[in-house]
């Protein structure tokens, strides 16, 4: 059964970085399609972006073009989500999911607060 | 940039039939996915490929599409389908994904 497990929440500063892993497991992560999406408070799911884990492409949503990098480890079956130049307009719930036939399953969330 | 358009809330009394719908240009050439989310948990696939219900998902949840206009249908909705819905599809390229805005589900 594949899961997927990512890092714990993080707390930043404006204008720092942050990098929440996924981490994959249950099936050849070669053939995984990762998708980053977010949820501000009270908000709805934005899709941010994602990578072909065999190939180590990446493609992003243009709003986080610049910001926004997507890699993967493929001997440590996980994919990563770095985001720089955080305000607290980036303060959200991150979510990896697998794309098959859709986003399914999903990482358990971390939460990312962006406060001075 | 591509957008989906859902409506904001659905109300519904337990044993009715709730449509919620999805609208966007590209959906006659994409495909549609359906999720459904509560408090404080992640996203759940109900729905895949517009139609398709995962094996787990009741047989209350149906999907179909119509043009530019995809609906997810629950029959004799409950009170535990209370829940945000949310459409997904692709731009017309393929290479971007999309979420529509969301739609709180309300079981009077």
């Amino acid at each position: 059964q594949v899961q997927l497990v990512q890092s714990e929440a993080e707390v930043r500063k404006p204008g720092a970085s942050v990098t929440v892993s996924c981490k994959i497991s249950g099936h050849t992560f070669t053939t995984f399609a990762v998708h980053w999406v977010r949820q501000a408070p009270g908000q709805s799911l934005e899709w941010m972006g994602w990578i072909d884990a065999g190939e180590g492409d990446a493609k992003y949503t243009q709003k986080f073009q610049g910001r926004l990098t997507i890699t993967r480890d493929t001997s440590a079956t996980k994919v990563y989500m770095h985001l720089s130049s955080l305000t607290s307009e980036d303060t959200a719930v991150y979510y990896c999911a697998r794309e098959t036939l859709g986003f399914d399953p999903w990482g358990q969330g971390t939460l990312v607060t962006v406060s001075s | 940039s591509y957008e989906l358009t859902q409506p904001p809330s659905v109300s519904v009394s337990p044993g009715q039939t709730a449509r919620i719908t999805c609208s966007g240009d590209a959906l006659p050439k994409q495909y549609t996915s359906w999720y459904q989310q509560k408090p404080g948990q992640a996203p759940v696939m109900i729905m895949y490929k517009d139609t398709e219900r995962p094996s787990e998902i009741p047989e209350r949840f149906s999907g179909s599409s119509s043009g530019t206009t995809v609906t997810l249908t629950i029959y004799g909705v409950q009170a535990e389908d209370e829940a945000d819905y949310y459409c997904q599809s692709a731009d017309i390229t393929g290479a971007y994904r999309v979420f529509g805005g969301g739609t709180k589900l309300t079981v009077l």
